[in-house]
Formats: structure tokens, sequence, C-alpha cells
């Protein structure tokens, strides 16, 4: 089955600089990466997704990245703010409607004042 | 986006008795449900995959005789933790695909604490 790893665990960064979480995964039939982020005590929330027919994929200042041939893909946050302290996930999956979701361990985001 | 509900959003109960979560497509008609759970500060680990007029499909190492899953209706899934142990105390998610879409919508997830 699909196991997706994500790196890293923890990871602190300066208000206004750029956060970058990455993920691989096992599975060559995957072709659907979406990325949530989730507070504490909350739902998750998808923030982007990307298939694997694109490379790159931006919503303002968050982009995800995408190499179908090395199994990565990885999740960009620009001008970081204090609101972006959270949780990340990545996930893959093959992208049909009821398949499953398999999520990444995934990144506790901190945004130092 | 879709909205999916979940109730209760927190129960306490005694250990041995059991306890029934609640998930509900509100606007869209869901044939597929999953379940997950997810411990602090850990990811959503899928239980199973509830499917609408036929049985759930549980993830090795999950006892589908413990934690029973009912989808019956296209709108509705349960999942009960039967016989529930201080171990079960966890947070307890539910999600669904919306229409022809891959993308899951979550509900807003039980913690479930057993005493």
């Amino acid at each position: 089955g699909e196991n997706v790893e994500q790196h890293p665990s923890t990871l602190s960064v300066q208000e206004g600089d750029s956060a970058v979480i990455k993920c691989t995964y096992s599975d060559s039939a995957s072709n659907y990466f979406p990325w949530y982020k989730q507070e504490l005590g909350k739902r998750p929330q998808l923030i982007i997704d990307i298939r694997s027919n694109v490379g790159e994929k931006k919503d303002q200042r968050i982009a995800v990245t995408l190499n179908k041939t090395a199994k990565h893909f990885s999740l960009h946050i620009t001008e970081t703010q204090p609101e972006d302290s959270a949780v990340y996930f990545c996930a893959a999956s093959s992208g049909n409607r009821d398949d499953k979701i398999i999520f990444g361990k995934g990144t506790r985001l901190h945004i130092l004042p | 986006g879709a909205v999916v509900s979940q109730h209760p959003s927190r129960v306490i109960c005694k250990s041995g008795t059991s306890v029934k979560i609640e998930c509900r497509s509100l606007d869209f008609q869901a044939t597929t449900m999953f379940w997950y759970r997810q411990f602090p500060k850990q990811s959503l680990m899928l239980m199973a995959t509830s499917n609408e007029g036929s049985k759930a499909t549980y993830e090795q190492g999950v006892e589908k005789d413990k934690f029973l899953i009912n989808h019956a209706s296209l709108t509705l899934s349960t999942l009960t933790v039967t016989s529930a142990h201080p171990e079960d105390s966890s947070f307890y998610i539910c999600s669904a695909p919306k229409g022809g879409e891959e993308k899951l919508f979550f509900g807003s997830g039980t913690q479930l604490s057993v005493l």
C-alpha cells in the first residue's frame, strides 16, 4: 500500500521568511496530492492540492511542487504570518473519488515573531 | 465547500461502555466515508472505509468487532466504539469526498475520553 513520509516533523520560521515542507510517496499509481492545515483541536482544512499531470501550483502565498519521477512533493509558504502556525499534513491517493487518502505524519510549523 | 457534520464533539465515558459517533454529509450524498483516528500530536491514521449499502473495509490492525461501522444512508455513517477502554481515548474524525471530487471534507471530530 501507499506510504507517505513527511519532513521535518517540526519547523520554526521567522515571521516573513519562507517555510518548506517535503514529502515522499511510494506508490507510483498515486496521482493526487493534497495538503491540509490543522489547528489544535480542529478539523483538517484543505489548503492546496496538485495532480500528477501538473508540476507546480500556486495560490497566493502557498505553492506546491511535484516531482513524479522522484516521487516527492513539497509545500512552500512565503511571507509567513503568525496565523500560518499550525500542523500541516501532506497526503497521497490514486485520485479516484472513493479511494482512500494516506497522510504523512505532519509538520508542526511555528512562526516566530 | 461541502459540509460534514460530526457528533458528539466530545464524550467522556466509563470503561466498558459503548460510544456511538455520527457523521453526516449535509449538502451532498456520500457513498463512501472515511474514519480516521488521531492521537495527540500525531497523524491521521485511517481506520476504515465506510461504504453505503455494504460492509466497511477495515485497515490492517483495526478490530472490526470493536469499531463497528454502519453506513445506513447516503448521508450518514456511524462509528461505534464497543466496550471502550482507556487506550481507545483519542480524537476520531470522519471525512467524505463530494460528488465527482477527490477532495476530502472533514467532520469536526470527536474527542473520546475513556475513564
